[in-house]
Protein backbone atom coordinates (compact mmCIF):
# COMPACT_ATOMS: atom_id res chain seq x y z
CA UNK A 1 0.00 0.00 0.00
CA UNK A 2 1.54 3.26 -0.94
CA UNK A 3 2.58 5.73 1.59
CA UNK A 4 0.92 9.81 1.84
CA UNK A 5 3.06 11.37 -0.89
CA UNK A 6 4.01 15.01 -0.79
CA UNK A 7 5.68 17.66 -2.91
CA UNK A 8 7.60 19.45 -3.35
CA UNK A 9 10.29 17.89 -0.73
CA UNK A 10 12.41 21.30 -0.28
CA UNK A 11 10.83 24.70 -1.32
CA UNK A 12 13.58 28.17 -0.61
CA UNK A 13 11.66 31.27 -1.89
CA UNK A 14 12.10 35.21 -1.01
CA UNK A 15 9.35 36.87 1.79
CA UNK A 16 6.21 38.00 0.19
CA UNK A 17 6.35 35.55 -2.57
CA UNK A 18 4.12 32.29 -2.98
CA UNK A 19 3.71 28.45 -2.64
CA UNK A 20 1.84 26.19 -2.99
CA UNK A 21 2.69 22.30 -1.35
CA UNK A 22 0.61 19.07 -2.72
CA UNK A 23 -0.45 15.98 -1.02
CA UNK A 24 -1.71 12.62 -2.31
CA UNK A 25 -3.45 11.08 0.95
CA UNK A 26 -3.22 7.07 0.97
CA UNK A 27 -5.96 5.68 -1.15
CA UNK A 28 -9.77 5.63 0.25
CA UNK A 29 -8.64 7.54 3.49
CA UNK A 30 -11.62 9.95 4.42
CA UNK A 31 -9.41 12.40 6.31
CA UNK A 32 -6.60 14.90 5.55
CA UNK A 33 -4.56 16.67 7.95
CA UNK A 34 -1.68 19.56 7.33
CA UNK A 35 0.31 20.39 10.06
CA UNK A 36 3.02 22.57 10.37
CA UNK A 37 6.12 22.16 12.06
CA UNK A 38 8.54 24.51 13.28
CA UNK A 39 12.35 23.48 14.14
CA UNK A 40 12.84 22.26 17.22
CA UNK A 41 8.44 22.02 18.18
CA UNK A 42 6.10 19.27 17.74
CA UNK A 43 3.78 19.43 15.09
CA UNK A 44 0.47 21.92 15.12
CA UNK A 45 -2.71 21.23 13.06
CA UNK A 46 -3.03 23.70 10.05
CA UNK A 47 -6.50 22.17 8.72
CA UNK A 48 -8.24 18.91 9.01
CA UNK A 49 -10.58 18.05 5.81
CA UNK A 50 -13.23 14.64 6.06
CA UNK A 51 -13.73 13.74 2.58
CA UNK A 52 -13.55 17.77 0.64
CA UNK A 53 -15.33 19.33 3.77
CA UNK A 54 -13.16 21.32 6.16
CA UNK A 55 -14.02 19.60 9.97
CA UNK A 56 -11.48 22.59 11.53
CA UNK A 57 -9.34 24.93 10.30
CA UNK A 58 -9.09 27.33 13.64
CA UNK A 59 -5.47 27.01 13.97
CA UNK A 60 -4.95 28.71 10.10
CA UNK A 61 -3.70 31.77 9.24
CA UNK A 62 -6.48 32.74 6.72
CA UNK A 63 -4.53 36.07 5.94
CA UNK A 64 -1.93 34.33 3.85
CA UNK A 65 -2.90 30.62 3.81
CA UNK A 66 -5.49 28.34 2.13
CA UNK A 67 -6.66 25.21 1.51
CA UNK A 68 -8.38 22.72 -0.31
CA UNK A 69 -9.17 18.98 -1.23
CA UNK A 70 -11.15 19.36 -4.40
CA UNK A 71 -12.80 15.69 -4.65
CA UNK A 72 -11.88 14.61 -1.37
CA UNK A 73 -8.78 12.81 -2.70
CA UNK A 74 -5.64 15.07 -3.34
CA UNK A 75 -5.19 18.17 -1.13
CA UNK A 76 -3.35 21.92 -1.43
CA UNK A 77 -1.66 24.05 0.99
CA UNK A 78 -0.88 27.77 -0.34
CA UNK A 79 0.48 30.43 1.18
CA UNK A 80 0.77 33.92 -0.07
CA UNK A 81 2.88 36.04 0.84
CA UNK A 82 5.16 34.10 2.71
CA UNK A 83 6.68 35.46 6.00
CA UNK A 84 10.14 34.69 7.44
CA UNK A 85 7.79 32.90 10.37
CA UNK A 86 6.94 30.28 7.77
CA UNK A 87 10.14 28.91 7.34
CA UNK A 88 8.42 25.05 8.81
CA UNK A 89 8.22 21.63 7.78
CA UNK A 90 4.28 20.96 6.18
CA UNK A 91 3.14 17.27 6.58
CA UNK A 92 0.40 15.97 5.60
CA UNK A 93 -1.35 12.95 7.39
CA UNK A 94 -4.47 11.25 6.92
CA UNK A 95 -6.41 8.20 8.68
CA UNK A 96 -8.82 5.94 7.53
CA UNK A 97 -12.54 6.33 8.21
CA UNK A 98 -14.70 9.64 9.56
CA UNK A 99 -11.96 10.70 11.89
CA UNK A 100 -13.82 10.82 14.52
CA UNK A 101 -12.51 7.81 16.19
CA UNK A 102 -9.73 8.91 18.10
CA UNK A 103 -7.84 4.83 17.80
CA UNK A 104 -7.81 5.50 14.00
CA UNK A 105 -3.82 6.30 13.28
CA UNK A 106 -2.83 8.79 11.03
CA UNK A 107 -0.55 8.26 8.60
CA UNK A 108 2.31 11.13 7.96
CA UNK A 109 4.02 11.87 4.42
CA UNK A 110 7.68 13.00 4.35
CA UNK A 111 6.89 16.64 4.38
CA UNK A 112 7.95 19.41 2.36
CA UNK A 113 10.64 21.11 4.42
CA UNK A 114 10.40 25.45 3.10
CA UNK A 115 12.82 27.61 4.00
CA UNK A 116 11.93 31.34 3.46
CA UNK A 117 14.48 33.95 3.23
CA UNK B 1 -6.77 24.08 25.41
CA UNK B 2 -4.65 21.29 25.81
CA UNK B 3 -1.24 21.58 26.41
CA UNK B 4 1.36 18.51 26.17
CA UNK B 5 4.71 19.20 28.25
CA UNK B 6 7.90 17.08 27.30
CA UNK B 7 10.68 18.62 29.69
CA UNK B 8 13.78 16.02 28.05
CA UNK B 9 14.59 17.68 25.11
CA UNK B 10 17.52 15.23 24.61
CA UNK B 11 18.16 11.45 26.13
CA UNK B 12 20.72 9.01 25.39
CA UNK B 13 20.70 5.36 25.84
CA UNK B 14 23.19 2.43 25.65
CA UNK B 15 21.85 -0.31 23.13
CA UNK B 16 20.49 -2.86 24.70
CA UNK B 17 19.29 -0.92 27.85
CA UNK B 18 16.11 0.92 28.97
CA UNK B 19 14.97 4.23 28.94
CA UNK B 20 12.16 6.01 29.67
CA UNK B 21 10.70 9.42 28.22
CA UNK B 22 8.24 11.12 30.27
CA UNK B 23 5.34 13.33 29.39
CA UNK B 24 2.81 15.59 30.96
CA UNK B 25 -0.32 16.98 30.34
CA UNK B 26 -3.40 19.29 31.26
CA UNK B 27 -7.12 18.65 30.12
CA UNK B 28 -10.11 18.86 32.07
CA UNK B 29 -11.63 16.15 29.55
CA UNK B 30 -12.26 12.35 30.54
CA UNK B 31 -12.75 11.15 26.87
CA UNK B 32 -9.63 11.09 25.22
CA UNK B 33 -6.59 9.46 23.66
CA UNK B 34 -2.89 9.17 24.28
CA UNK B 35 -0.44 8.76 21.59
CA UNK B 36 3.25 8.46 21.24
CA UNK B 37 5.20 8.93 17.46
CA UNK B 38 8.41 8.13 16.38
CA UNK B 39 10.03 10.36 13.82
CA UNK B 40 13.50 8.92 12.94
CA UNK B 41 15.97 11.28 10.75
CA UNK B 42 14.65 12.44 7.57
CA UNK B 43 12.11 9.75 7.89
CA UNK B 44 7.92 9.86 8.22
CA UNK B 45 6.28 10.13 11.28
CA UNK B 46 4.90 6.73 12.47
CA UNK B 47 2.45 5.93 15.24
CA UNK B 48 4.70 3.82 18.46
CA UNK B 49 1.63 2.96 20.58
CA UNK B 50 -1.78 4.74 21.95
CA UNK B 51 -3.87 4.53 24.80
CA UNK B 52 -7.06 5.31 25.96
CA UNK B 53 -7.82 7.04 28.98
CA UNK B 54 -10.97 5.01 29.83
CA UNK B 55 -8.77 1.69 29.89
CA UNK B 56 -6.88 1.53 33.49
CA UNK B 57 -4.29 -1.49 31.72
CA UNK B 58 -1.11 0.33 30.18
CA UNK B 59 -0.37 -0.66 26.56
CA UNK B 60 2.02 -2.26 25.16
CA UNK B 61 3.81 -2.51 21.46
CA UNK B 62 6.59 -5.23 21.79
CA UNK B 63 9.64 -3.43 23.19
CA UNK B 64 7.35 -0.15 24.14
CA UNK B 65 5.21 0.12 26.68
CA UNK B 66 3.25 3.05 28.58
CA UNK B 67 2.58 3.90 32.26
CA UNK B 68 -0.39 5.73 32.36
CA UNK B 69 -1.29 8.00 35.38
CA UNK B 70 -4.39 9.43 34.99
CA UNK B 71 -4.69 11.71 38.11
CA UNK B 72 -1.45 12.59 37.34
CA UNK B 73 -1.92 13.79 33.81
CA UNK B 74 1.19 11.97 33.42
CA UNK B 75 1.85 9.24 30.04
CA UNK B 76 5.58 7.98 29.98
CA UNK B 77 7.38 5.70 27.33
CA UNK B 78 9.18 2.88 28.40
CA UNK B 79 11.63 1.72 25.55
CA UNK B 80 13.29 -1.78 26.59
CA UNK B 81 16.10 -3.79 25.21
CA UNK B 82 16.82 -0.05 22.86
CA UNK B 83 18.18 -0.85 19.20
CA UNK B 84 20.00 1.10 17.19
CA UNK B 85 17.11 1.75 14.79
CA UNK B 86 15.04 3.75 17.71
CA UNK B 87 17.18 6.54 17.30
CA UNK B 88 14.66 9.29 16.65
CA UNK B 89 12.43 12.27 17.66
CA UNK B 90 9.87 10.92 19.98
CA UNK B 91 6.44 13.10 20.66
CA UNK B 92 4.03 12.61 23.05
CA UNK B 93 0.37 13.54 21.48
CA UNK B 94 -3.17 14.14 23.17
CA UNK B 95 -6.87 13.48 21.28
CA UNK B 96 -9.50 15.01 22.61
CA UNK B 97 -12.62 12.68 22.34
CA UNK B 98 -14.86 14.95 21.85
CA UNK B 99 -12.55 16.89 19.19
CA UNK B 100 -12.92 14.51 16.34
CA UNK B 101 -9.21 13.11 15.13
CA UNK B 102 -7.64 16.45 16.08
CA UNK B 103 -4.06 15.98 17.91
CA UNK B 104 -1.98 18.47 19.78
CA UNK B 105 1.45 17.37 19.96
CA UNK B 106 4.74 18.09 22.79
CA UNK B 107 7.62 19.69 21.91
CA UNK B 108 9.41 16.25 21.11
CA UNK B 109 12.32 14.45 23.32
CA UNK B 110 15.40 13.62 20.93
CA UNK B 111 16.58 9.93 21.66
CA UNK B 112 19.85 8.81 20.76
CA UNK B 113 20.85 5.01 21.39
CA UNK B 114 24.39 4.63 21.11
CA UNK B 115 26.24 1.53 20.52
Amino acid sequence: EAGVAQSPRYKIIEKRQSVAFWCNPISGHATLYWYQQILGQGPKLLIQFQNNGVVDDSQLPKDRFSAERLKGVDSTLKIQPAKLEDSAVYLCASSPTSGRLLRDEQFFGPGTRLTVL
Amino acid sequence: AQTVTQSQPEMSVQEAETVTLSCTYDTSENNYYLFWYKQPPSRQMILVIRQEAYKQQNATENRFSVNFQKAAKSFSLKISDSQLGDTAMYFCAFGEGNAGNMLTFGGGTRLMVKP
